[in-house]
């Protein structure tokens, strides 16, 4: 069965602490794995597409990499501004959907 | 508009009451999807239109959930007998042409709670 889990759940961090959010995937014929970011009470926001294994795409403080298995959404000195919550998502074969991890909460503490 | 737009924001319903929800994707996006994100959880696909296609309906929970597109612009969600678990965020979302990897861009929702 296509899955897509990510880990952690939650994660907390003192301004400019950098760390990774992890997104790994178990599905067939990946067509694109999509980075959103979502803050409460709003719809997700689009941050990046990756489409092969070793791409690798950045946006100010984020930065997000592929492999065959799993995908990394890397934080560096991260600021309050920056929690919320991060969720992965996968388009697969002749799907159009995503199919979406639980995603990550990230409280950046100032 | 510049984005998705949603309608209403939020909705309060009685249990058992019929609900709709409207959608308007981005100009020119011919794809449009329906989402569904109960408290706390992740994204639930719930139906996706492309163009003309017959729409795909595979993540329609129960029949009590329809929906609609019309003029391939504008789409309607419609509940019919709402039920608690109903409650949720719906969220609609749009893409150009559907085509694999195209960026799919989301509305903020239409926060729905069922008493």
């Amino acid at each position: 069965e296509d899955q897509v889990t990510q880990s952690p759940e939650a994660l907390r961090l003192q301004e400019g602490e950098s760390s990774s959010l992890n997104c790994s995937y178990t599905v067939s014929g990946l067509r694109g794995l999509f980075w959103y970011r979502q803050d409460p009470g709003k719809g997700p926001e689009f941050l990046f597409t990756l489409y092969s294994a070793g791409e690798e795409k950045e946006k100010e403080r984020l930065k997000a990499t592929l492999t065959k298995k799993e995908s990394f959404l890397h934080i560096t000195a991260p600021k309050p501004e920056d929690s919320a919550t991060y969720l992965c998502a996968v388009q697969m074969g002749s799907a159009r959907q995503l199919t979406f991890g639980s995603g990550t909460q990230l409280t950046v503490l100032p | 508009g510049a984005g998705v737009s949603q309608s209403p924001s939020n909705k309060v319903t009685e249990k058992g009451k019929d609900v709709e929800l409207r959608c308007d994707p981005i100009s020119g996006h011919t794809a449009l999807y329906w989402y569904r994100q109960r408290l706390g959880q992740g994204l639930e696909f719930l139906i996706y239109f492309q163009g003309n296609s017959a729409p795909d309906k595979s993540g329609l929970p129960s029949d009590r959930f329809s929906a609609e597109r019309t003029g391939g612009s504008v789409s309607t969600l419609t509940i019919q007998r709402t039920q608690q678990e109903d409650s949720a965020v719906y969220l609609c979302a749009s893409s150009f042409r559907g085509l694999a990897g195209n960026t799919i861009y989301f509305g903020e929702g239409s926060w729905l709670t069922v008493v």
